[in-house]
């Protein structure tokens, strides 16, 4: 148990649709990551919050958005779904630099 | 984009053998770490490395951080069937937390 804390494990929508996931971060740390892995792929980094604030941003459609909030939980929001958004969502958190601890990943299947 | 060249793709061995994988980048990496997944559970950390030069074990696993720091290699010795599954490497760039990770290694043994 990585201490990283995802929900809902599995979501199934249909195109158009908008979803939220959430996460709640290891105690202590402050970094929530984002990272998307579609099948068979590598996980690609969307986005970063540290201590509430936007730190980094990777390939993260505008469709798609998060926020950090004041007790350290995370939320990816994606809107106006399409097929190819489905895939598994990683939140990780840290520390700081060095290590990051990985959720079970919240899995989003569009119909 | 992807940064990371990680090889081999894919690995095909029998229990009891050693097993060597590698990543590769044109850029250089501060730290490096590698990752496990197994089917539809998130990344677990196995080893992290901070120092060019650097070599780290845990266990029956050995990882190396690279002298130019543009390279780690993985080595997991005498496996056992708990060993299946896909295994990331990941580089941060200095000052960065978020990572970059390879395109994975799938490792399947045959008992």
């Amino acid at each position: 148990d990585s201490g990283v804390t995802q929900t809902p494990k599995h979501l199934i929508t249909a195109t158009g649709q908008r979803v939220t996931l959430r996460c709640s971060p290891r105690s202590g740390d402050l970094s929530v990551y984002w990272y998307q892995q579609s099948l068979d792929q590598g996980l690609q980094f969307l986005i970063q919050y540290y201590n509430g604030e936007e730190r980094a941003k990777g390939n993260i459609l505008e469709r798609f958005s998060a926020q950090q909030f004041p007790d350290l939980h995370s939320e990816l929001n994606l809107s106006s779904l399409e097929l190819g958004d489905s895939a598994l969502y990683f939140c990780a958190s840290s520390v700081g630099l060095g290590e990051l601890f990985f959720g079970e990943g919240s899995r989003l299947t569009v119909l | 984009g992807q940064q990371l060249n990680q090889s081999p793709q894919s690995m095909f061995i029998q229990e009891g053998e050693d097993v060597s994988m590698n990543c590769t980048s044109s850029s250089i990496f501060n730290t490096w770490l590698w990752y496990k997944q197994d089917p539809g559970e998130g990344p677990v950390l196995l080893i992290a490395l901070y120092k060019a030069g650097e070599l780290t074990s845990n266990g029956r696993l050995t990882a190396q951080f690279g002298i130019t720091r543009k390279d780690s290699f993985l080595n997991i010795s005498a496996s056992i069937p708990s060993d299946v599954g896909i295994y990331f490497c990941a580089g941060q760039f200095q000052g960065a937390q978020k990572l970059v990770f390879g395109q994975g290694t799938r490792l399947t043994i045959n008992p």
